[in-house]
């Protein structure tokens, strides 16, 4: 059984440019997060995917954006890159809160922006 | 809104020795805690968690965590740390009965153990 996969790896990318990260969830999950993860820093929120809309957004601008397919697939979207983007992006998968449970977040292993 | 504090940024200890590694959490409702580890250049991985029941959680490796709420605290020990224990440690919160299962995360520690 697969787990979230992310791609790509790394990139490396110049500033105004713009730049797409893919994510796969784990087999079964239904709902995708997204997280920015600084150097030295915690991962931040960015938002979370589910049924194809945005179902909460976390303190970021507009210029990041994303999609989620009718396969649970993801993408994040940045665009007008900033040299502050560079960071780990995660992607963490769930299956939608049923009954008031929680559901555990899966976490991919990032891809590796780096914003010259 | 929630908060977590991770108050030691590095940790460094002994191979064999007791480590703890503390967290505080500010939140105006009831939340879920959780441990999660970061080995280098790979994602997180779920350590330990709390949800309800029993204040004091266990992993397999060894680690474990006790919820206590009237000091909001949530701090992960374990009595003998192994060079393999080397990593970065989060603590994370996340809201019961929220909109979503999103996580606020801590700014981390590094348990460094030395030989």
């Amino acid at each position: 059984d697969a787990g979230v996969t992310q791609s790509p790896t790394h990139l490396i990318k110049t500033r105004g440019q713009q730049v797409t990260l893919r994510c796969s969830p784990k087999s079964g999950h239904d709902t995708v997060s997204w997280y920015q993860q600084a150097l030295g820093q915690g991962p931040q929120f960015i938002f979370q995917y589910y049924e194809e809309e945005e179902r909460q957004r976390g303190n970021f601008p507009d210029r990041f954006s994303g999609h989620q397919f009718p396969n649970y697939s993801s993408e994040l979207n940045v665009n007008a890159l900033l040299l502050g983007d560079s960071a780990l992006y995660l992607c963490a998968s769930s299956l939608s809160l049923a009954g008031g449970n929680y559901n555990e977040q899966f976490f991919g292993p990032g891809t590796r922006l780096t914003v010259l | 809104a929630q908060s977590v504090t991770q108050l030691d940024s590095q940790v460094p200890v002994f191979e064999e020795a007791p480590v703890e590694l503390r967290c505080n959490y500010s939140s105006s409702v009831s939340v879920y805690l959780f441990w999660y580890v970061q080995y280098p250049n790979q994602g997180l991985q779920l350590l330990l968690k709390y949800l309800s029941g029993s204040t004091l959680v266990k992993s397999i490796n060894g680690f474990e965590a006790e919820f206590n709420k009237s000091q909001t605290s949530f701090h992960l020990r374990k009595p003998s740390v192994h060079i393999s224990d080397t990593a970065e440690y989060f603590c994370a919160v996340s809201t019961y009965g929220g909109a979503t299962n999103k996580l606020i995360f801590g700014t981390g520690t590094l348990l460094a153990v030395q030989p």
